[in-house]
């Protein structure tokens, strides 16, 4: 199967950091994708990875664990323009499987 | 540079009328996607061109669904008739695999919303 799992939505408060979890159960996916979705936009481009560990990338960082099925999404420092749709995704050959996405609402 | 562009950002419809989609990727990328988002549902891959040659179509929801790329260069995609169900946003994608590693970049369009009433 290719179900990729991520919470639908979650809230988090400006200047604090948070975690958004992906699983999924596939084979074959090439590497993991993060995309950023501001609603009425397009989705815009964060991470891939294809190996296990963490990927610092100034205020996000991305996990994978390919054994466990897993990666997740770190934001720090959340700003308002941080409030967006976060979308998991597989890569598999030269095409990429999207999850629903995790709304994110940031309060101040 | 240009970004991918797709026209219309926005059309209404009524059942069975037929419609047509455009997008514009960014000059130089021979990989374009179509993908569709319906309300409440995760973005689904539709198919994938490499230059003119349709790489996979396995996505496409039904024989209503024709896409083409004449040329290598903008696609089309057209829906006829158009039912209830095909309302949603389609998102147009373009990527170029680069010598080297592949980085998995899509670049997305900003989508046309369908409504069919």
């Amino acid at each position: 199967g290719q179900n990729i799992d991520q919470p639908t939505e979650m809230t988090a408060t400006e200047g604090a950091i948070v975690q958004i979890n992906c699983t999924y159960q596939t084979s074959g996916f090439n590497g993991l994708f993060w995309y950023q979705q501001h609603a009425g936009e397009a989705p815009t481009f964060l991470s891939y990875t294809v190996l296990d560990g963490l990927e610092e990338k100034g205020r996000f960082s991305s996990f994978l664990s390919r054994s466990k099925g897993y990666s997740y999404l770190l934001l720090k420092e959340l700003q308002m323009k941080d409030s967006a749709s976060y979308l998991c995704a597989g890569g598999r050959d030269d095409k990429i499987i999207f999850g629903k996405g995790t709304r994110l609402h940031i309060l101040p | 540079e240009a970004g991918v562009t797709q026209f219309p950002s926005h059309s209404v419809i009524e059942k069975g009328q037929t419609v047509t989609l455009r997008c514009d990727p960014i000059s130089g990328h021979d990989n374009l996607y179509w993908y569709r988002r319906v309300m409440g549902k995760e973005i689904k891959f539709l198919l994938h061109f490499v230059k003119e040659s349709k790489q996979d179509e396995s996505g496409m929801p039904n024989n209503r669904f024709l896409a083409e790329r004449t040329g290598g260069t903008y696609s089309t995609l057209k829906v006829q008739p158009a039912e209830l169900e095909d309302s949603g946003v389609y998102f147009c994608a373009s990527s170029q695999r680069g010598w080297g590693e592949y980085t998995g970049e899509l670049f997305f369009g900003e989508g046309s919303r369908l409504t069919v009433l």
